[in-house]
């Protein structure tokens, strides 16, 4: 099973919004990402966990926080949005982040920001 | 730093036409190649991979060679269906750096296929 799984499938937001999106994973992955795609794009990576401690964080705008509470969840806690965040938001996962597994991906979250 | 370049597309072509992609890569080291796939509304999903040269990754009808005398990585289907529409991403997983790999993708190829 290499099954990623993400929700909200779709998200609509106002800019003074909390929401927080979810991703989970069952395959005993040791590594989890957060890529965002907007439309016509290859998607970017926003933030590497590995061992559920960050790793990376891409200079991404401190209105997207992440959040690994065990090693099979990864949240992303969204507030104060602007309407250019409007994307899909994609999670993957890989067996740790120290090599070049595979990363598997989740079918992500179309977010919408009004 | 590594990179990747595809054709660009988009890319239309009958049912049961010949497909190839061409996907060619700048790395240092002896990096991972992979073939994504994204259907219209979905997420990116593993189509093949190879992890050393001269491997072949093959799924679903579809091949690619990793070539490092040429640095190439080209997706190719003998035959393909209506089914084969989506937006194909080639990428490299090389570097190691602060601890974790980074996937470098290409640009993507939009490909339909008309029946």
């Amino acid at each position: 099973d290499t099954e990623v799984t993400q929700t909200p499938k779709h998200l609509v937001m106002g800019m003074t919004n909390k929401k927080s999106l979810k991703c989970e994973q069952h395959m005993g992955h040791r590594a989890m990402y957060w890529y965002k795609q907007k439309a016509k794009k290859p998607p970017e990576l926003m933030f590497v966990y590995s061992y559920e401690k960050l790793s990376i964080n891409e200079s991404v705008p401190s209105r997207f926080s992440p959040e690994c509470p065990n090693s099979s969840l990864l949240n992303l806690h969204l507030h104060a949005l602007q309407p250019e965040d409007s994307a899909l938001y994609l999670c993957a996962s890989s067996l740790i982040a120290e090599s070049t597994d595979t990363q598997y991906f989740g079918p992500g979250t179309r977010l919408t920001v009004l | 730093g590594n990179s990747v370049t595809q054709m660009e597309g988009p890319v239309t072509l009958s049912e049961e036409a010949f497909l190839t992609i061409n996907c060619t890569y700048t790395a240092t080291g002896y990096p991972s190649l992979f073939w994504y796939v994204q259907y219209p509304g979905e997420g990116l999903q593993l189509l093949l991979k190879a992890t050393k040269a001269d491997d072949k990754g093959s799924n679903k009808g579809f091949e690619a060679t990793y070539r490092k005398e040429t640095t190439s990585f080209h997706l190719e289907k003998g035959s393909v269906q209506v089914s084969d529409s989506a937006v194909y991403f080639c990428a490299l997983s090389g570097s190691i750096i602060q601890g974790a790999q980074k996937l470098v993708f290409g640009q993507g190829t939009r490909l339909t296929i008309n029946p």
